[in-house]
């Protein structure tokens, strides 16, 4: 099957730590994106990547760091320096310069 | 300039009624307008999409209506089921396809 699988589904952290979350996609596609969502607040974009060993800040991405060192893999790594981590991050891929992006089932990450 | 406004923020229609979400652009560089689907816990998927060089685009009970001087689009479900029952957002993009600006999504209930 060709998708965007996230992993975890649901994870816990105590506050303080870092995490990552993963995001892999087989659709053969350059580009990657981390969104999060919040009640009320749409999908905001976090980080994003055009090809391997590129990527660019996004709307909200303090305290948050991104890596792109292979096509299908975009991790996601929250710090201790991300005031209010809790959140559904959504993890997206795209051909570039085509405008349709195809979601990850998504992580929902609760700091305790 | 790059923030996509979308009411309402919750809608509750009734079986067999037609549903209407509004979104509001104001960069007129924004060339691509779709609209995505989320079911709860899962990554939102596109539902259908429009140009700027049509007024209205049509995929069975799905329309999306575009009116370029106002830089409003609308989505209209007609005959809504309760299947329908979910989160939906508008997305505007520049021709680039670099990244997605949503709304802030409106929860959608079709009562039986």
């Amino acid at each position: 099957d060709g998708g965007i699988t996230q992993s975890p589904k649901y994870l816990f952290r105590k506050e303080g730590q870092n995490v990552t979350l993963s995001c892999e996609q087989n659709l053969n596609h350059d580009a990657m994106y981390w969104y999060r969502q919040d009640p009320g607040q749409g999908l905001r974009l976090i980080y994003y990547s055009q090809i391997v060993n590129d990527f660019q800040k996004g709307d909200i991405a303090e305290g948050y760091s991104v890596s792109r060192e292979k096509k299908e893999s975009f991790p996601l790594t929250v710090t201790s320096a991300q005031k209010n981590p809790t959140a559904f991050y959504l993890c997206a891929s795209s051909i570039p310069n085509m405008d349709t992006q195809y979601f990850g089932p998504g992580t929902r990450l609760t700091v305790l | 300039q790059q923030q996509v406004k979308q009411s309402p923020q919750s809608l509750i229609v009734q079986k067999g009624g037609i549903s209407i979400i509004n979104c509001a652009y104001e960069n007129t560089a924004f060339d691509y307008f779709p609209w995505y689907q989320q079911f709860p816990g899962k990554g939102p998927a596109l539902l259908i999409a429009i140009r700027p060089d049509v007024s209205e685009k049509k995929e069975g009970r799905f329309t999306i209506s575009f009116n370029k001087s106002a830089k409003q689009f609308s989505l209209h479900i007609m005959d809504s089921q309760p299947g329908d029952s979910a989160t939906y957002f508008c997305a505007a993009s520049m021709t680039s396809g670099s990244r997605l600006t949503f709304g802030e999504g409106t929860q959608l209930t079709v009562n039986p």
